[in-house]
């Protein structure tokens, strides 16, 4: 089984500042590993996901995350955010097995303020 | 545009009540996942259909059930509604049960159990 911890419920920021929503996960097998955004009144889409190869993983809208196998983490960033940027953001792991589910954290809401 | 549609948008009911939930499959996917989101908290996995039978199940009472069809649109039948139940229903579709390949999701069903 797997799980997942958001550090961080609510993450306040000021445009064009850098950020950083940290992910640690717990599994006992080999894992696939997501992030997903969620705005308002929306359903989730993903931004970036690790399978397999190189351990800093680039998404959309500019945000990269980085699976750190040692540390189980998968911490994602951006160096500059935006207004439109502010959303909730789900982590979420995976087994490997050709039949899974995502199980995800609880999420941490960006607010990016002017 | 994900191509993922659910519905209704919105729904209200009664405890003790039933309800059906749809989900229309993104063309070309084989797979259905349902995801029940509760205020505040990411989504937790209800069950997934894969070519028309269930493909796992996560901690639910069976009074939720599910059914995929031939082309591959599903159900999500919740009996004896309690307020617990009250929350964000979201549907995913992919091609293949694995996590290796991306699953795409519907914008949710608001589901208010009074």
């Amino acid at each position: 089984a797997q799980s997942v911890t958001q550090l961080d419920s609510q993450v306040p920021v000021f445009e064009e500042a850098p950020v950083e929503l940290r992910c640690n996960y717990s599994s006992s097998v080999s894992v696939y590993l997501f992030w997903y955004v969620q705005y308002p009144n929306q359903g989730l889409q993903l931004l970036l996901k690790y399978l397999s190869g190189s351990t800093l993983v680039k998404g959309i809208n500019g945000f990269e995350a980085e699976f750190n196998k040692s540390q189980t983490s998968f911490h994602l960033r951006k160096p500059s955010v935006h207004i439109s940027d502010t959303a909730e953001y789900f982590c979420a792991v995976s087994g490997q097995g050709g039949s899974e589910k995502l199980v995800f954290g609880k999420g941490t809401k960006l607010t990016v303020n002017p | 545009e994900t191509g993922v549609t659910q519905s209704p948008t919105h729904l209200i009911k009664t405890r003790g009540q039933q309800v059906t939930l749809r989900c229309s499959s993104q063309s070309g996917h084989n797979t259905v996942s349902w995801y029940q989101q509760a205020l505040g908290q990411g989504p937790q996995f209800i069950f997934q259909y894969y070519r028309e039978e269930e493909n796992g199940r996560g901690n639910f009472p069976p009074r939720f059930s599910g059914l995929q069809f031939p082309n591959y649109s599903s159900e999500l039948n919740v009996n004896a509604l309690e307020l617990d139940d009250s929350a964000l229903y979201l549907c995913a579709s992919s091609f293949g049960a694995g996590m290796n390949t991306e699953a795409f999701f519907g914008q949710g069903t608001r589901l208010t159990v009074v």
